[in-house]
């Protein structure tokens, strides 16, 4: 199956600073996903981004499938951010996601 | 839109005994999904539907079992509870397989004592 790994595990960071997330992936995908898991446990979708890139808000995100990688961009961070950080991907007729271990971010004030 | 929906939000049994956790959209999909999530850990997969009648095992079926009676819902049994069992519990659906997002419930966090 496809194998993902996120990057780095841990950040921690002072309010206001960017970041950027890397998931790498095995093999060719037609579904990828970053999700937020804040402190109450929810799993927020933040993008649904196979390829290309897409921006709301603050964040941003580039899919660069042909390389295996997508990366999650967090801008102006806010204490509000802080949680784990997930990549999943799906390939072909896959029926499920494989996630990362995810990336555990903490904003200080 | 409520999307997907899970109860309860939390539950603690005791070992041996008996649940069963529920789950429904109003998205009309054809595909849902059981993964479970360990502390410190990405979500692996239970059991997945690819519609009503239709079932199949993921990759940590055991000790589990579902139904899909309808497109709405997708219970998850857990028959003779064990502490392995304890861990956080997430429902999602999607339109189909590949290529689509799929979308999360909020959780059921199960302790097994």
């Amino acid at each position: 199956g496809i194998q993902v790994e996120q990057s780095p595990p841990d950040l921690i960071l002072q309010e206001g600073a960017n970041s950027t997330l890397r998931c790498n992936f095995s093999d060719s995908v037609n579904n990828l996903q970053w999700f937020h898991q804040n402190p109450w446990g929810q799993l927020i979708n933040l993008f649904y981004i196979p390829s290309g890139t897409k921006q709301n808000g603050r964040l941003s995100a580039t899919t660069v499938a042909t390389e295996r990688y997508s990366l999650l961009y967090i801008s102006s961070s806010q204490t509000t951010d802080s949680g784990v950080y997930f990549c999943a991907v799906g390939g072909g007729s896959n029926y499920k996601l494989t996630f990362g271990k995810g990336t555990l971010l903490t904003v200080n004030p | 839109n409520a999307g997907v929906t899970q109860t309860p939000k939390f539950r603690i049994l005791k070992i041996g005994q008996s649940m069963t956790l529920q789950c429904a959209q109003d998205m009309n999909h054809n595909y849902m999904y059981w993964y479970r999530q360990d502390p410190g850990m990405g979500l692996k997969l239970i059991y997945y539907s690819v519609g009503a009648g239709i079932t199949d095992k993921g990759e940590v079926p055991n000790g589990y079992n579902v139904s899909r009676s309808t497109t709405e819902d997708f219970p998850l049994r857990l028959e003779l509870a064990a502490p392995s069992q304890t861990s956080v519990y997430f429902c999602a659906s999607s339109l189909r397989a590949g290529g689509t997002e799929a979308f999360f419930g909020q959780g059921t966090r199960l302790t097994v004592v």
